[in-house]
C-alpha cells in the first residue's frame, strides 16, 4: 500500500506570493491533518479534515487554509506569505477520527522557503 | 494551551548502550505516541500507547503509558548506529479529534 505522498517536495516563493501543497493520504484513510515544523515552535497543529469537513483547527492567522477533496485528498493554501512561513509542512492520514487504534501516518512533507 | 515537555533534547549514544527519554505534561491524554523523524523525511510512527500503564513494545523499543496520563516513557534498548534521529512524543485527547501535540523531540547522535 502506498504511503502518504505530499506534492511538491520543495518549493521556494517571495513574500507577499501564495502558495498551495497537496497531500494523498494513504487508500482508504479519510482523515487528513497539517502541521507546521519549524526549528523554533517545533511541530504545530494547523488543522484537520475528515469528510470534506475541517473537524479541528490550530492557532494559526486566516492566512491559512485548507480543504478536502471527495477522494480525500487535501490541499493547503497559504496567502500573502511571511518569511517566518518558511517551514516543512507535514500532512498526516488516518483511518478515521476515533481515538483508539487510529494510528496517524504522516508523509515526507513539503519545505517551503520563503525569500 | 497543552504542552509536552520532552527531555533530554538531546544525548550522545554508543554502540550497545540502552536510552531512555520522556515526556511530561500538565494535561491528561488519552493517546501517547512515539515518532522518529531522519533528516529530510516526515515522522514515522513507532509505538502508539493506548491505555493508562500499558507497556507496548516494538524490537528494542519499548514504551509506557503513564498510570497519571500525565507522561510517557520510550526506552531503546542495545542502540545501533541507526538509531541516530530525532525521537518525538506526540498526545491526543478524544475531543481534539485526529490533533496530535508534540513533544519538542529528542536528538540522538552518535558519540564520536
Amino acid at each position: 500500500k502506498a504511503g502518504v505522498t505530499q506534492t511538491p517536495r520543495y518549493l521556494i516563493k517571495t513574500r507577499g506570493q501564495q502558495v498551495t501543497l497537496s497531500c494523498s493520504p494513504i487508500s482508504g484513510h479519510r482523515s487528513v491533518s497539517w502541521y507546521q515544523q519549524t526549528p523554533g515552535q517545533g511541530l504545530q497543529f494547523l488543522f484537520e479534515y475528515f469528510s470534506e469537513t475541517q473537524r479541528n483547527k490550530g492557532n494559526f492567522p486566516g492566512r491559512f487554509s485548507g480543504r478536502q477533496f471527495s477522494n480525500s485528498r487535501s490541499e493547503m493554501n497559504v496567502s500573502t506569505l511571511e518569511l517566518g512561513d518558511s517551514a516543512l509542512y507535514l500532512c498526516a492520514s488516518s483511518l478515521a477520527r476515533t481515538s483508539e487504534n487510529n494510528e496517524q501516518f504522516f508523509g515526507p512533507g513539503t519545505r517551503l522557503t520563503v525569500l | 494551551g497543552q504542552q509536552l515537555n520532552q527531555s533530554p533534547q538531546s544525548m550522545f549514544i554508543q554502540e550497545g548502550e540502552d536510552v531512555s527519554m520522556n515526556c511530561t505534561s500538565s494535561s491528561i491524554f488519552n493517546t501517547w505516541l512515539w515518532y522518529k523523524q531522519d533528516p529530510g523525511e516526515g515522522p514515522v510512527l513507532l509505538i502508539a500507547l493506548y491505555k493508562a500503564g500499558e507497556l507496548t513494545s516494538n524490537g528494542r523499543l519499548t514504551a509506557q503509558f503513564g498510570i497519571t496520563r500525565k507522561d510517557s516513557f520510550l526506552n531503546i534498548s542495545a542502540s545501533i548506529p541507526s538509531d541516530v534521529g530525532i525521537y518525538f512524543c506526540a498526545g491526543r485527547i478524544k475531543a481534539a479529534g485526529n490533533k496530535l501535540t508534540f513533544g519538542g523531540g529528542t536528538r540522538v547522535l552518535v558519540k564520536p
